[in-house]
């Protein structure tokens, strides 16, 4: 069945480590996007990419990074410039110009 | 710029019981609207869209959302509540251009009561 697998389910990071989570879909789709939820702030969009090799900072880009080399991956780094980096980190996917993303079952990353 | 607003952050309702969440939508360009449902510790689920066909939508698991533009509102409802309804909700706005940059709301957590 066609979706977006996110990896690892939780992660665990010390301060002042970059760790990398893993989105990859297989829905063809052109558009992916990077999610971080909060409790009582609602979805935040860190990044996105239409196309491969080519991203655009969402509203709370700083202390990440991205990278789209291949159309169906796209990997967050959050590094050690995150001052906040607890949360829960959605990915999705969409083909561009339709409207409704699918997303991924997340990962909870939390820092110890 | 385009945003939503949810109103109630916590719903609840006794089973069987009509559901009614809010959503109240702020656009400059005509918009398209969405409804996502969220269990703990998953992803979110797309309930339903709106993309200026018929005012009022039907999408999966009962729920329908009728579009206002006079009253700018999207509200999702269900005549009957089910204890398995119980989640989070979640209101999102795009506009209708190539990239849809989709602004989400902070979100309903809907509680059912036996």
């Amino acid at each position: 069945d066609g979706g977006i697998t996110q990896s690892p389910k939780y992660l665990f990071r010390k301060e002042g480590q970059n760790v990398t989570l893993s989105c990859e879909q297989n829905l063809n789709h052109d558009a992916m996007y990077w999610y971080r939820q909060d409790p009582g702030q609602g979805l935040r969009l860190i990044y996105y990419s239409q196309i491969v090799n080519d991203f655009q900072k969402g509203d709370i880009a700083e202390g990440y990074s991205v990278s789209r080399e291949k159309k169906e991956s796209f990997p967050l780094t959050v590094t050690s410039a995150q001052k906040n980096p607890t949360a829960f980190y959605l990915c999705a996917s969409s083909i561009v110009g339709e409207n409704g993303y699918t997303f991924g079952s997340g990962t909870r990353l939390t820092v110890v | 710029a385009q945003s939503v607003t949810q109103l109630g952050s916590h719903v609840s309702v006794s089973e069987g019981a009509l559901v009614l969440l809010r959503c109240n939508y702020s656009s400059s360009v005509p918009p398209y609207l969405f409804w996502y449902v969220q269990y703990p510790n998953q992803g979110l689920q797309l309930l339903l869209k709106y993309t200026s066909a018929a005012t009022l939508v039907k999408g999966i698991n009962g729920f329908e959302a009728e579009f206002k533009k006079s009253e700018t509102s999207f509200h999702l409802t269900k005549p009957s509540a089910h204890m398995s309804d119980a989640a989070e909700y979640f209101c999102a706005v795009s506009d209708s251009g190539g990239y849809q940059k989709v602004t989400f709301g902070i979100g309903t957590k809907l509680q059912v009561i036996p």
